[in-house]
């Protein structure tokens, strides 16, 4: 069975960095990008960006460039989302999810998400 | 970018109903569409791709359709389990946009 495994809950403070996980299990994710969704409280979807652990290729929304960074290690098949310095308006649930093979490119699976809390 | 809009934003009906819920892009994407539901409190769930192709699993009553611009979800019959946000995904060109989301609630 195929499985996306996400961090665990994060409370930080405005200005304090942050790196969360996602770690695929249950076949072969060594050919499959990994993408990032944000999803702010009470909001809808929004589309961050993707890596191919492969050769960690990163391709990013224009909104969250220079924003976020986005890494993976294929070895142990795990992406990561980093910041250097959190704002409240970070605040949300963050989803992984991997991206089917091309020409459908859409994403197939998805992890339990990362809720990430950032408050003075 | 290219901008992907829902419609309805939410809706109300009965079970047993069918249900139909848009999406219009910005330009044309080819048929590379998604369609996604988000139960409360749960992670997204892929349902269709390719605009019509129904993902292993999903039931029947799930369909999609389309083309250009323009793309259809349709629930031929609500169960109470359909209760979610769903929406839709472009994936033909970089950032793949999501729409804004449609509610479906149980009357």
């Amino acid at each position: 069975e195929v499985q996306l495994v996400q961090s665990g809950a994060e409370v930080k403070k405005p200005g304090e960095s942050l790196k969360i996980s996602c770690t695929g299990s249950g076949n072969s994710f060594a050919n499959h990008w990994f993408g990032w969704v944000r999803q702010m409280p009470g909001k809808g979807l929004e589309w961050m960006g993707i890596i191919y652990p492969g050769d960690t290729d990163a391709r990013y929304s224009p909104s969250f460039q220079g924003q976020v960074t986005i890494s993976a290690d294929k070895s142990i098949t795990t992406a990561y989302l980093q910041w250097s310095s959190l704002k409240a308006s970070d605040t949300a649930i963050y989803y992984c999810a991997t991206q089917a093979t091309a020409p459908a490119e859409h994403f197939q699976h998805w992890g339990q998400g990362t809720l990430v809390t950032v408050s003075s | 970018d290219i901008q992907m809009t829902q419609s309805p934003s939410s809706l109300s009906t009965s079970v047993g109903d069918r249900v139909t819920i848009t999406c219009r892009a910005s330009q044309g994407i080819s048929n590379s569409l998604a369609w996604y539901q988000q139960e409360p409190g749960k992670a997204p769930k892929l349902l269709l791709y390719d605009a019509s192709r129904l993902e292993s699993g999903v039931p029947s009553r799930f369909s999609g359709s389309g083309s250009g611009t323009d793309y259809t979800l349709t629930i031929s019959s609500l169960q109470p389990e359909d209760v979610a946000t769903y929406y839709c995904q472009q994936y033909y060109s970089t950032p793949r946009t999501f729409g804004q989301g449609t509610k479906v609630e149980i009357k």
